[in-house]
């Protein structure tokens, strides 16, 4: 089956900082990826859509300034949080949309990402 | 818009129990429903989908039925066992309607005494 991985898988920074998350496609191509971040015990809340080499497509209230989206290819998404702060810890999932073959339209999603901001 | 509603967790049951989670929906479309897992400490996995109404989807002993007259998406396992214990979402997608986004119900935390 379609392989999405992350990395890092956690990481801890110093408040202030800017922290970089990887999401590649390991054997397709992804027409689209996903951005979610979850809250301990909490659903999976949509950050954000990015299509390959357009700009990202941000939800309400998200800040897009804070949370820059990097979609360079059909196979790599990025998303960097900028000047951390401890409110910004969470679970950050992406997924990715196959966007041809017998998985068109279905989404794999990543393993997740742990941020803890100190 | 597009929503899901899931019941409330926690859920305790013991091994060998009867699983029922109810999921129920409201699309503007004719969305694809889907049962996502997720592990302690992991991301989602996908269980089950059904993209079409009267539809089934089923692994690993869970099943679910794509319901339009009563737009529901109900998740069952006849015996669940302890490595069930996780939290299942319930999620639609609508391409047509949606842009492909996928909208996840709150999840319904699993607890499975052996």
């Amino acid at each position: 089956g379609a392989v999405v991985s992350q990395h890092p898988s956690r990481v801890i920074c110093k408040s202030g900082t800017s922290v970089k998350i990887e999401c590649r496609s390991l054997d397709f191509q992804a027409t689209t990826m996903f951005w979610y971040r979850q809250f301990p015990k909490q659903s999976l809340m949509l950050m954000a859509t990015s299509n390959e080499g357009s700009k990202a497509t941000y939800e309400q209230g998200v800040e897009k300034d804070k949370f820059l989206i990097n979609h360079a290819s059909l196979t790599l998404s990025t998303l960097t949080v900028t000047s951390a702060h401890p409110e910004d810890s969470s679970f950050y999932i992406c997924s990715a949309r196959a966007g041809r073959g017998a998985s068109y339209n279905e989404q794999f999603f990543g393993p997740g990402t742990r941020l803890t901001v100190l | 818009g597009n929503s899901v509603t899931q019941m409330e967790g926690p859920v305790t049951l013991s091994e060998e129990a009867f699983l029922t989670i109810n999921c129920t929906y409201t699309a503007t479309g004719y969305p694809s429903l889907f049962w996502y897992v997720q592990y302690p400490g992991e991301g989602l996995q996908l269980l089950l989908k059904a993209t079409k109404a009267d539809d089934k989807g089923s692994n690993k002993g869970f099943e679910a039925t794509y319901r339009k007259e009563t737009t529901s998406f109900h998740l069952e396992k006849g015996s669940v066992q302890v490595s069930d214990s996780a939290v299942y979402f319930c999620a639609l997608s609508d391409p047509h309607t949606g842009g492909f986004k996928t909208i996840f119900g709150a999840g319904t935390r699993l607890f499975v005494k052996a």
